[in-house]
Order: C-alpha cells, then sequence, then structure tokens
C-alpha cells in the first residue's frame, strides 16, 4: 500500500515555542492531506483539511492562528503549532489518499509534549 | 450528517474465542465504511473497507465485517483471536468531502 511518512514521531518543547511536524506521501501526490489530534484514550479528531496550492479547511473550534497548516507540494503537508502550550500536548496524526474517496493512509503520528 | 457509533469502549476475549466489535453508522447517502486498528502510539492501519461491492468483506489478519444496511451496522469479526490482535479498533465512515468520521474507538484485550 501508499506510505505516508510523518516526523517527527515525538517532540518535547517548551512552553512558547512553535513546533513543525511534517506529513509527506512518500510513493503518491496527494492534493488533500487531514490532519488529526488525538487525546489519550480517545478517538482521533479531525483538526483540518489541507489542500495544496490554497488554504487549508479548518473544522469548527479548531483555531487556524494557533495551528498553522501549509501544503505546499503535492506530497508535502506541515503543520506548525504556535505558541505551544501544555494543553496542546496530544498526538497527531496526518492521513492522505493516492484516490479522494478511497482507503486514507496515515502517518505514524507525532507526541508532542509541551513543558 | 454522517456518524459512528461504537459499542463498548472495551471488550476482552479469551486467546482463540471469537471477536466481535460492533459499529453502527449514521449516512444519509450510501457510505463508504472502514475499519482500522491501532497499535499504541503508532498510526492507524487499514483492516478493510466497504464501498458498496460485495456486503460481506474480508480483511488483513483474518478480520472481515458484515455491511447490513436495514441494520445500519458494519460489525467486526474474527473467528479466533490471537494475542496479537491486542489493539484499539475504529469503525469511520467517509463523507462526501472525502473526510473519515471516527467512532469513539474500541479497545481489544486478549486473555491467554
Amino acid at each position: 500500500g501508499a506510505v505516508v511518512s510523518q516526523h517527527p514521531s515525538r517532540v518535547i518543547c517548551k512552553s512558547g515555542t512553535s513546533v513543525k511536524i511534517e506529513c509527506r506521501s512518500l510513493d503518491f501526490q496527494a492534493t488533500t492531506m487531514f490532519w488529526y489530534r488525538q487525546f489519550p484514550k480517545q478517538s482521533l479528531m479531525l483538526m483540518a483539511t489541507s489542500n495544496e496550492g490554497s488554504k487549508a479547511t479548518y473544522e469548527q473550534g479548531v483555531e487556524k492562528d494557533k495551528f498553522l497548516i501549509n501544503h505546499a507540494s503535492l506530497t508535502l503537508s506541515t503543520l506548525t503549532v504556535t505558541s505551544a502550550h501544555p494543553e496542546d500536548s496530544s498526538f497527531y496524526i496526518c492521513s492522505a489518499s493516492p484516490i479522494p474517496g478511497t482507503e486514507a493512509f496515515f502517518g505514524q503520528g507525532t507526541r508532542l509534549t509541551v513543558v | 450528517a454522517q456518524s459512528v457509533t461504537q459499542l463498548g469502549s472495551h471488550v476482552s476475549v479469551s486467546e482463540g474465542a471469537l471477536v466481535l466489535l460492533r459499529c453502527n453508522y449514521s449516512s444519509s447517502v450510501p457510505p463508504y465504511l472502514f475499519w482500522y486498528v491501532q497499535y499504541p502510539n503508532q498510526g492507524l492501519q487499514l483492516l478493510l473497507k466497504y464501498t458498496s461491492a460485495a456486503t460481506l468483506v474480508k480483511g488483513i489478519n483474518g478480520f472481515e465485517a458484515e455491511f447490513k444496511k436495514s441494520e445500519t451496522s458494519f460489525h467486526l469479526t474474527k473467528p479466533s483471536a490471537h494475542m496479537s490482535d491486542a489493539a484499539e479498533y475504529f469503525c469511520a465512515v467517509s463523507d462526501s468531502s472525502y473526510k473519515l468520521i471516527f467512532g469513539s474507538g474500541t479497545r481489544l484485550l486478549v486473555r491467554p
């Protein structure tokens, strides 16, 4: 199957700093990628839809100035958590599909800890 | 709006016993339905998917699921549980914008 790579897998940062997470589709092009957030022992919550060459679409309640998304190429989307605070600590996961509407492939996830 | 309900946040079975994880969906259009598995601190791996072809879908690792429109269900089964099946399982439905809507998840525990 297709491969989606996410980096880093773990990151610890100080409160007030920004953190960038990368999501790459390694063997296919993705015009759309999705970013999810997962709290411990909970389901995945869709944060935003990343669209190549245009602005991301954020879900209700997600601060777009807090979670900056850039989809500059057909194989790379980035999520930047700006001015991170401890409550931003979570597991962030991206996904992409070679063909929209079909099977989604997920990255390995990024465990963000803000201290 | 589409939604998914997974009954039972935890399911415990003995090794070798039948696994049954329940999923009910709500959708105004014919849905695409998925089951994913997640191991600790990892992303999600697709087990199987229903895309309006055969109603009985076979997936990886011996799992299968049956789409029942009359019951709006897509339950996941496996005849004989292995210790390695212990993980979190998510049912998901895809809406018209191709976003996945996930259920709350079911943690499968396998007792030796």
